[in-house]
């Protein structure tokens, strides 16, 4: 079956736009989490949906925000883009959210603001 | 309330030596525990998982690891390292199931294979 799709793959903004970026988790995984890589802060947790309900934010400001629709698949949006948001942001999905369920990952979409 | 540490942010070893790449973790609940590995701009595949079953979990690729609730750690092994190998690794740490606790990504290990 069709992994986890993650699109676009690569983007360039300029400082102060807003980007959407998009995830179609697995068939049948309807929780889908949102991740921040960068080489300084490493792997950063953003939300966790389930359901079309998020569940749990990370430590992130206003300008990060997501949802998730009927069918699963879930965008976020970064706001008023500054320098710093550059990174691989990367969406997992999983059958149910938390416990022993496998994060099935994306292969991230790759944002660099200029 | 849970917490992962990676005790080796690089870890070099010589193609063919064993490997070992630490991890202690902290929780107040039983948590299910997993390691991950990222090749360069690839996401997160994951290697093998513990769910309190058996303590000692294989996973793919000849790594395995060892849950030891004494001390806290879900060290991962493998007896002889391949150049394919080279990537950065995740220890994780996660609540039961239906937990509102979010996931928990240790700081992560680069391993480098030195041929």
């Amino acid at each position: 079956k069709a992994g986890v799709t993650q699109t676009p793959r690569y983007l360039i903004k300029t400082r102060g736009q807003q980007v959407t970026l998009s995830c179609s988790p697995i068939s049948g995984h309807r929780s889908v989490s949102w991740y921040q890589q960068t080489p300084g802060q490493g792997l950063q947790f953003l939300f966790e949906y389930f359901s079309e309900t998020q569940r749990n934010k990370g430590n992130f400001p206003g300008r990060f925000s997501g949802r998730q629709f009927s069918n699963s698949r879930s965008e976020m949006n970064v706001s008023t883009l500054e320098l710093g948001d550059s990174a691989l942001y990367l969406c997992a999905s999983s059958p149910l959210p938390s416990g022993a369920n496998v994060l099935t990952f994306g292969a991230g979409s790759r944002l660099t603001v200029l | 309330a849970q917490s992962v540490t990676q005790l080796d942010s690089h870890v070099s070893v010589s193609e063919g030596t064993p490997v070992l790449l630490r991890c202690n973790y902290s929780s107040s609940y039983s948590p299910s525990l997993f390691w991950y590995v990222q090749h360069p701009n690839k996401g997160l595949q994951l290697l093998l998982k513990y769910t309190s079953a058996a303590t000692l979990v294989k996973g793919i690729n000849g790594f395995e690891a060892e849950f030891k609730k004494s001390e806290t750690s879900f060290h991962l092994t493998k007896p002889s390292a391949h150049m394919s190998d080279a990537a950065e690794y995740f220890c994780v740490v996660s609540p039961p199931n239906g937990g509102y606790q979010k996931v928990t990504f240790g700081t992560g290990t680069k391993l480098q294979v030195i041929p």
